[in-house]
């Protein structure tokens, strides 16, 4: 069965650092993989997905196939990063399976 | 404007009871999706639709029921089958069912047992 796992809870870092919010799946497949980001008082959106190959508000993401990764870097943190991250993956009929989340804060 | 609704944002509900939350959406979209969010656990599917008057069950469907007699409403009920509702419920839609423009959510309800 796809399966999400995003080790860390919580992440802290601090301003100006880089972030690396890991995520590992398991898919027998050619993934289809994605981050949303939930920010406080918002409603949970995409941010970024690996088959545009896009780099969104500084982030991006390169799919590992063979180490079953989707991990989520930004070289330099800002405090408006500071959020819920959620890395999914397709599964069948169309489905997003989501990960556990990373919360991320970042310090001034 | 164009979103997804749902409603209430709060809703409490008494050992027994079952309760439904509304979700409405005005974006033309084919796929509905319901997913319940706990702390450290994530966002996990209970139930799935991708057409009017079809659904199918997701995850943790046990103790939930919805319908789709429209294309822009889907329901969902929590029965009192459910051993554990206190949650924060969210509705999702996205076009014909495909993921790869994303999903737009709602705002989310908060049903607590009390």
């Amino acid at each position: 069965a796809q399966r999400v796992t995003q080790p860390e809870k919580l992440l802290s870092v601090f301003k100006g650092a880089p972030v690396e919010l890991k995520c590992n799946y398991s898919y027998s497949g050619s993934p289809e993989l994605f981050w949303y980001v939930q920010y406080s008082r918002q409603r949970l959106q995409l941010l970024l997905r690996h088959i545009s190959r896009e780099s969104i508000k500084g982030f991006t993401a390169d799919l590992n196939k063979g180490e079953t990764s989707f991990h989520l870097k930004k070289p330099f943190a800002q405090e408006e990063d500071s959020a819920m991250y959620y890395c999914a993956i397709e599964t069948s009929g169309s489905r997003l399976t989501f990960g556990e989340g990373t919360q991320l804060t970042v310090n001034p | 404007d164009g979103g997804i609704t749902q409603s209430p944002k709060y809703l409490f509900r008494k050992e027994g009871q079952n309760v439904t939350l509304s979700c409405e959406q005005n974006l033309n979209h084919d796929a509905m999706y319901w997913y319940r969010q706990d702390p450290g656990q994530g966002l996990r599917l209970i139930y799935y639709s991708q057409i009017v008057n079809d659904f199918q069950k997701g995850d943790i469907a046990e103790g939930y029921s919805v319908s789709r007699e429209k294309k822009e409403s889907f329901p969902l009920t929590v029965t009192s089958a459910q051993k554990n509702p206190t949650a924060f419920y969210l509705c999702a839609s996205s076009i014909s069912g495909s993921t790869t423009y994303g999903y737009t959510f709602g705002s989310g309800t908060r049903l607590t047992v009390v």
